[in-house]
C-alpha cells in the first residue's frame, strides 16, 4: 500500500520567515495530495490540495509544489505568523471516484516564534 | 459550511467497558471515516463507510467495530476497551465524486 513521510517533525521559525515542509510517497498512482492544518483542540482542516496534472498550486501565502517523477511534494508558507503555529499533516490518495483514501504522513509541528 | 460533530471532546473509560463513540455531519456526503491519532504515526484509517449499512475495514480494524443506521450519522464501537485504544479519535466525511475530507473536532479518549 501507499507510504507517506513527512519531515520534518517539527520546524521552528522566526515570524516572517518561510518554512518548508517536505512529503515523498510511495505508489506512483497516487494523484491526489491535500495539506491539513490541525490546531489545538481542533480537528484537521484543509488548506490546500493539489491533483497530480499541475505541478504547483498557490493560495495567498501557502504554495504546494509536487514533483511526480521524484514522487515528493512540498509546503511552502512564506511571511510566517504566529497564528500559523500549528501540526501540518501531508497525505496522498489515488482515485476520485470512489473516494479519497487517504495515507497521512506523520505530521510536522510548526512553531513560529514572534 | 461543512459541519462535522463528535459527541465527545474527552472520554475517560476502564479497561473492558464497551465505548461508543458517534459522529454526525451535516452536509448529506454520502463517504465517512474513523481515524485514530498517535504521535508521530499521524492519522491511521480504522473503518470507513460509503453508505448506509455498510463498512469496510481501514488499515487497523482490530478491537474496534461501526455502525451506519443513517446517513448522516457514524458510530465507532470499541467492544471491550484496553490501554492501548487511548488516543485521540477523529472523524471525517465527504461527498462522493472526490474533494477534500472535512474533520470533525476529535474525541480524545483515556483508557485506565
Amino acid at each position: 500500500g501507499e507510504n507517506v513521510e513527512q519531515h520534518p517533525s517539527t520546524l521552528s521559525v522566526q515570524e516572517g520567515d518561510s518554512a518548508v515542509i517536505k512529503c515523498t510517497y510511495s505508489d506512483s498512482a497516487s494523484n491526489y495530495f491535500p495539506w491539513y492544518k490541525q490546531e489545538l483542540g481542533k480537528g484537521p482542516q484543509l488548506i490546500i490540495d493539489i491533483r497530480s496534472n499541475v505541478g504547483e498550486k498557490k493560495d495567498q501565502r501557502i504554495a504546494v509544489t509536487l514533483n511526480k517523477t521524484a514522487k515528493h511534494f512540498s509546503l511552502h508558507i512564506t511571511e510566517t505568523q504566529p497564528e500559523d503555529s500549528a501540526v501540518y499533516f501531508c497525505a496522498a490518495a489515488k482515485g476520485i471516484g470512489a473516494g479519497n483514501m487517504l495515507t497521512f504522513g506523520g505530521g510536522t509541528r510548526l512553531m513560529v516564534k514572534p | 459550511d461543512v459541519k462535522v460533530t463528535q459527541s465527545s471532546r474527552y472520554l475517560v473509560k476502564r479497561t473492558g467497558e464497551k465505548v461508543f463513540l458517534e459522529c454526525v455531519q451535516d452536509m448529506d456526503h454520502e463517504n465517512m471515516f474513523w481515524y485514530r491519532q498517535d504521535p508521530g504515526l499521524g492519522l491511521r484509517l480504522i473503518y470507513f463507510s460509503y453508505d448506509v449499512k455498510m463498512k469496510e475495514k481501514g488499515d487497523i480494524p482490530e478491537g474496534y467495530s461501526v455502525s451506519r443506521e443513517k446517513k448522516e450519522r457514524f458510530s465507532l464501537i470499541l467492544e471491550s476497551a484496553s490501554t492501548n485504544q487511548t488516543s485521540m479519535y477523529l472523524c471525517a466525511s465527504f461527498r462522493r465524486g472526490g474533494g477534500a475530507q472535512y474533520f470533525g473536532p476529535g474525541t480524545r479518549l483515556l483508557v485506565l
